[in-house]
C-alpha cells in the first residue's frame, strides 16, 4: 500500500492564482481530511469528509473548496491564492465502524508559497 | 473549541533518560486521542490511539495514559534515544475524526 499520497510536494503561487492540491488514498479509509500547519501554531482542520459525496467545513475553511467523488480522492482546491495560505497542507484519513474511528494516516504534505 | 496545550514546548535530555510530555484539553467530550511523531520537514506519524474508554496504551517504550474527565494525556517514552528526537503532538478527537492538535513538545535527546 502506498498510504496517504499527496502531490505536489512544493508550490510557488501568485496572488490570485488557483490550483488544487491532491490527495489519493489506498486504504478504502472513509474518513479524509485537510490540515494546515503554520509556524508557531498547531495544525488546524479546513475542511473534512465521512464518505464519498459528503465534505464539511472545519476550523479554517474560507478560501479552500473541496469535492470528494471516490472514496480514494479528496483534493483541495484554492480559488483565488492570498499570501495568508502559505502554509503546509497535510492531507489525513482514517478507517471508522460503527461510531469508532481509527487511526488517522498523514500524508508527507504539500508546501506552498504565495507571493 | 477545543483548545490543547502541550508542556512543556521544548526539552533536552541526555540519552538513557525517560521522557514524559504532557497534553492537557478543555473539552473532555472526546471520541479519542492519538500521539504523533513528526520529523523536521515530515508528515505526521502516529504513535498511539488511546479510545475514550481507554486509561492507556502501550507500544514498545511508549506508553500513552489518557485521564478524560480531566482533561489530560501523557505520553512517557522509556530510555531515551537520539533517535527520539523529534516534535510529539497530541490530538484529541471530537465526532467525525476531527482531529484538534497542540503546538507539540519538541524533543532533542543528547548522544
Amino acid at each position: 500500500n502506498a498510504g496517504v499520497t499527496q502531490t505536489p510536494k512544493f508550490q510557488v503561487l501568485k496572488t490570485g492564482q488557483s490550483m488544487t492540491l491532491q490527495c489519493a488514498q489506498d486504504m478504502n479509509h472513509e474518513y479524509m481530511s485537510w490540515y494546515r500547519q503554520d509556524p508557531g501554531m498547531g495544525l488546524r482542520l479546513i475542511h473534512y469528509s465521512v464518505g464519498a459525496g459528503i465534505t464539511d467545513q472545519g476550523e479554517v475553511p474560507n478560501g479552500y473548496n473541496v469535492s470528494r467523488s471516490t472514496t480514494e480522492d479528496f483534493p483541495l482546491r484554492l480559488l483565488s491564492a492570498a499570501p495568508s495560505q502559505t502554509s503546509v497542507y497535510f492531507c489525513a484519513s482514517s478507517y471508522s465502524s460503527g461510531g469508532i474511528t481509527d487511526t488517522q494516516y498523514f500524508g508527507p504534505g504539500t508546501r506552498l508559497t504565495v507571493l | 473549541k477545543q483548545e490543547v496545550t502541550q508542556i512543556p514546548a521544548a526539552l533536552s535530555v541526555p540519552e538513557g533518560e525517560n521522557l514524559v510530555l504532557n497534553c492537557s484539553f478543555t473539552d473532555s467530550a472526546i471520541y479519542n486521542l492519538q500521539w504523533f511523531r513528526q520529523d523536521p520537514g515530515k508528515g505526521l506519524t502516529s504513535l498511539l490511539l488511546i479510545q475514550s474508554s481507554q486509561r492507556e496504551q502501550t507500544s514498545g517504550r511508549l506508553n500513552a495514559s489518557l485521564d478524560k474527565s480531566s482533561g489530560r494525556s501523557t505520553l512517557y517514552i522509556a530510555a531515551s534515544q537520539p533517535g527520539d528526537s523529534a516534535t510529539y503532538l497530541c490530538a484529541p478527537s471530537r465526532g467525525n475524526n476531527r482531529l484538534a492538535f497542540g503546538k507539540g513538545n519538541q524533543v532533542v535527546v543528547i548522544p
